[in-house]
């Protein structure tokens, strides 16, 4: 069990759908991430929030939005994806940036 | 910009020592980290170098020579579960943000 927990594991949703992934942390750090993994690839950065204020927006598509609403949550909101955003969402978070960055299990995406 | 270059894939049998290496250009450098990832599983950490020299961790260590952009992760009595990707991860000066290199397969066969 990691101690950074994402919801939900799967998700299949179709290209005209919204829908949202979440984060949580309870371990008191400040700086939380997105990162999209495609298979045998290494992650990617998407997003990083500092104190809850996104500080990083690696040039991500607009139909991918983060929300930050506190200090333990980060989601991801998800709308009108394409089958190319298929992949593996990963949450991590560290105490401050040089820290070791702790990752969640991952949300695996499918989009049809 | 960042380079990070490891091997693809590398063999092993169980018991013996595997040296991953990792070497790297960057435009600002922070520190390195070793991750290991199992198939379908999230990254687990598993050492940080930010100077040079060897750190040891149980079966693992992991050394850095920031002058010549080079790391390694030594794994020792190789198990059947350290079959996984191992990622090479620097982090950046400024802010902070890591990137991963292709990461390097190992299989540990008995």
């Amino acid at each position: 069990d990691t101690e950074v927990t994402q919801t939900p594991k799967h998700l299949v949703m179709g290209m005209t759908n919204k829908k949202s992934l979440k984060c949580e942390q309870h371990m008191g750090h400040r700086a939380m991430y997105w990162y999209k993994q495609k298979a045998k690839k290494p992650p990617e950065l998407m997003f990083v929030y500092s104190y809850e204020k996104l500080s990083i927006n690696e040039s991500v598509p607009s139909r991918f939005s983060p929300e930050c609403p506190n200090s333990s949550l980060l989601n991801l909101h998800l709308h009108a994806l394409q089958p190319e955003d298929s992949a593996l969402y990963l949450c991590a978070s560290s105490q401050r940036g040089a820290e070791p960055q702790h990752f969640g299990d991952g949300t695996r995406l499918s989009i049809l | 910009g960042q380079n990070i270059d490891q091997p693809t894939e590398m063999t092993a049998t169980e018991g013996a020592i595997v040296q991953i290496n990792c070497t790297y250009q960057t435009s600002g450098f922070n520190g390195l980290f070793w991750y290991q990832q199992h198939a379908g599983e999230a990254p687990t950490f598993l050492s940080y170098n930010v100077l040079d020299g060897l750190e040891e961790k149980g079966r693992f260590s992991s050394f850095l020579s920031r002058s010549k952009g080079y790391s390694y992760l030594l794994l020792k009595e190789l198990q059947m579960k350290d079959s996984a990707s191992y990622l090479c991860a620097v982090l950046n000066s400024g802010y902070s943000t890591l990137t991963f290199g292709k990461g390097t397969m190992l299989l540990v066969s008995p």
